[in-house]
């Protein structure tokens, strides 16, 4: 089992539309969790951050936890073209100095 | 803003080759990562380091050493290129602590 599962895509929404990214984690310990995007040819950017349980909201991008789940989610309210990247999930480990990530999930959003 | 420097954007090495990859950052952050990426398997770290001269292994850190001599410096040898080390390499910085990092612009390494 991988520790940070993502569902690869591509998730594919029409402008205007919600997008619900999804991430679950194994180790209970994890304490932090992060959303990257990622462009084609770039290197990732940090987006979001959340550390308690339940959401996180910032413009358009709304983060979820649920620890007793092991799930996070990423929320991206009226969907725009320029947001069609590879999402990545990123979290904190147990006695781990350094975040693991997701293989990500490629989203498109459609004109 | 954070601004973190990978020196080369795209490198072409022969197999054998002892390979430099440099990074850095200007902001005075403790933590420096070294990543390789690779289509679906998404980012997996080779090394960090959280000071000078300290460095602990990440999952993949065979064939690769590192080096931090100064705080910004982080660099990452390949100390005999291989053709299955061709990747994107990517270095981020973070703050002390548990924070997000930042990433450099990757440096996409070919070895033949």
């Amino acid at each position: 089992q991988k520790e940070v599962e993502q569902n690869s895509g591509p998730l594919s929404v029409p402008e205007g539309a919600i997008a619900s990214l999804n991430c679950t984690y194994s180790d209970r310990g994890s304490q932090s969790f992060f959303w990257y995007r990622q462009y084609s040819g770039k290197s990732p950017e940090l987006i979001m951050f959340i550390y308690s349980n339940g959401d996180k909201e910032d413009g358009r991008f709304t983060a979820q936890l649920n620890k007793a789940s092991q799930y996070v989610s990423l929320l991206i309210r009226d969907s725009q073209p320029s947001d069609s990247a590879t999402y990545l999930c990123a979290v904190t480990g147990t006695g781990r100095r350094a975040l693991t990530f997701g293989s990500g999930t490629r989203l498109q959003v459609q004109p | 803003d954070v601004k973190v420097t990978q020196s080369s954007r795209y490198l072409v090495k022969r197999t054998g080759e002892k390979v430099f990859l440099e990074c850095v950052q200007d902001m005075d952050h403790e933590n420096m990562f070294w990543y390789r990426q690779d289509p679906g398997l998404g980012l997996r770290l080779i090394y960090f380091s959280y000071d000078v001269k300290m460095k602990e292994k990440g999952d993949i850190p065979e064939g690769y050493s590192v080096s931090r001599e100064k705080k910004e410096r982080f660099s990452l040898i390949l100390e005999s290129a291989s053709t299955n080390q061709t990747s994107m390499y990517l270095c981020a910085s973070s703050l002390t602590g548990v924070y997000g990092y930042t990433f450099g612009s990757g440096t996409r390494l070919t070895v033949v």
